[in-house]
């Protein structure tokens, strides 16, 4: 069974920084597979990336999706107040499976 | 817009059962594949189950802890979704999202409904 290691646990950055968050599959993953999910508290689970690479509808091109085989990053290029929240990658090899989630808060 | 909306949720003993229910819009619910996602207290997400469209044979897939207790169905000519939990256990706490299922991903998740077990 494929398992899915978020990495950090926290990442603490300020406004106007590069987010780096690390997804980490224990086998090799389709690409076609990979997709990245934002949740702010209380709220829904958002659909940020699909594909590894593609962003979904209404996304702004800050967030970026890469990697393939068993590691994939979510970037943000330069954070917005908005962008703190927790953040999961997911991936579809058989049942779907989530990550454990990175935490990114304010520094 | 896509529009998925939950409920039925609330509190039940260990051991009984609830059904939920998830009304669609905005979108050809009869040739969408659903989902259920759940998210317990304090935790990360887990997947819980899949329904295809019926031109894809209607046949689902369940996540390990909750087959042959949970049972996912659809009624496509009301656009609802519904997923029956039986033999419930205080760890199926957990807020529960229905989502339209894309492909491999989570395209769209309603707000969820809290479901509460505990005696």
């Amino acid at each position: 069974e494929i398992v899915l290691t978020q990495s950090p646990g926290t990442l603490s950055l300020s406004p106007g920084e590069r987010a780096t968050l690390s997804c980490r599959a224990s086998q090799s993953v389709s690409s076609t597979y990979l997709a990245w999910y934002q949740q702010k508290p209380g709220l829904a689970p958002r659909l940020l990336i699909y594909g590894a690479s593609s962003r979904a509808t209404g996304i702004p091109d800050r967030f970026s999706g890469s990697g393939s085989g068993t590691d994939f990053t979510l970037t943000i290029s330069r954070l917005e107040p908005e962008d703190f929240a927790v953040y999961y990658c997911q991936q579809f090899g058989g049942s779907p499976l989530f990550g454990q989630g990175t935490k990114l808060e304010i520094k | 817009e896509v529009q998925l909306v939950e409920s039925g949720g609330g509190l039940v003993k260990p051991g009984g059962s609830l059904r939920l229910s998830c009304a669609a819009s905005g979108f050809t619910f009869s040739n969408a594949w659903m989902s259920w996602v759940r998210q317990a207290p304090g935790k990360g997400l887990e997947w819980v189950g899949r329904i295809k469209s019926k031109t894809d044979g209607g046949t689902t897939d369940y996540a390990a802890p909750v087959k042959g207790r949970f049972t996912i169905s659809r009624d496509d000519s009301k656009n609802t979704l519904y997923l029956e939990m039986n033999s419930l256990k205080t760890e199926d706490t957990a807020v529960y999202y229905c989502t339209w299922y894309k492909g491999g991903y989570f395209d769209s998740w309603g707000q969820g409904t809290l479901v509460t077990v505990s005696s």
